[in-house]
């Protein structure tokens, strides 16, 4: 079946432009999630949603970062004024998302952002 | 701060080689542990769940030390597609959904 899809698959941008990265997830996955992983680094968290509650903002770096996600489906993150520090490839993830359920997270290929 | 450690590695092996992996976390009230595998400039692709009672999957097998608070990866008759970074993942359980990922071992299995 289809898997998590994101685009652009690369996205290079001027100092200050705003960007915008999409992500689709596995359908009937009711949590999403957003990590951006920088070159030889960890996965850094960055924001959950699940199903309609509000969304766990807590791993976003800095107030130019937000993500919607529209009818419980399609998540979009938007990146204002980028720097060249937000360089990175940022994933997003979707899993079933089940109350007290031992579920694994399916990733997307992820965007490769550069900032010039 | 939870935090989930791992060595970077890299750990360099001849092929048929078995190697064994550990990650430990801090965080004694988790209760959802997983090793993906991301190969190079691909996203994290999931491994295998890790379960109280120990689990395999054809050459790898995971156990779970809860007293030691750390999971294991073993993997047996290296193949040189097994070539790769191993992350550890560690969750709460309840009502926490975010993930904590170690930042993974490297393995390089060689011919």
């Amino acid at each position: 079946g289809a898997g998590v899809s994101q685009s652009p698959s690369n996205k290079v941008t001027e100092k200050g432009k705003d960007v915008e990265l999409r992500c689709d997830p596995i359908s009937g996955h009711t949590a999403l999630y957003w990590y951006r992983q920088s070159l030889g680094q960890g996965l850094e968290f960055l924001i959950y949603f699940q199903g309609n509650s509000a969304p766990d903002k807590s791993g976003l770096p800095s107030d130019r970062f937000s993500a919607e996600r529209t009818g419980g489906s399609v998540s979009t993150l938007t990146i204002q004024r980028t720097q060249q520090e937000d360089s990175a490839v940022y994933l997003c993830a979707s899993s079933l998302g089940l109350a007290g359920g031992h579920y694994e997270q399916y990733f997307g290929p992820g965007t490769r952002l550069t900032v010039t | 701060r939870k935090e989930v450690e791992q060595d970077p590695g890299p750990f360099n092996v001849p092929e048929g080689a078995t190697v064994a992996f550990n990650c430990t976390y801090s965080n004694s009230a988790s209760q959802s542990f997983f090793w993906y595998r991301q190969d190079c400039r691909k996203e994290p692709k999931l491994l295998m769940s890790v379960y109280s009672s120990g689990n395999e999957d054809g050459r790898f097998t995971a156990q779970l030390n809860r007293a030691s608070q750390y999971i294991s990866l073993l993997i047996r008759d290296s193949k040189l597609s097994d070539s790769a970074t191993y992350l550890c993942v560690v969750k709460e359980g309840g009502g926490s959904y975010i993930p904590t990922f170690g930042r993974g071992t490297s393995l390089i299995v060689h011919p």
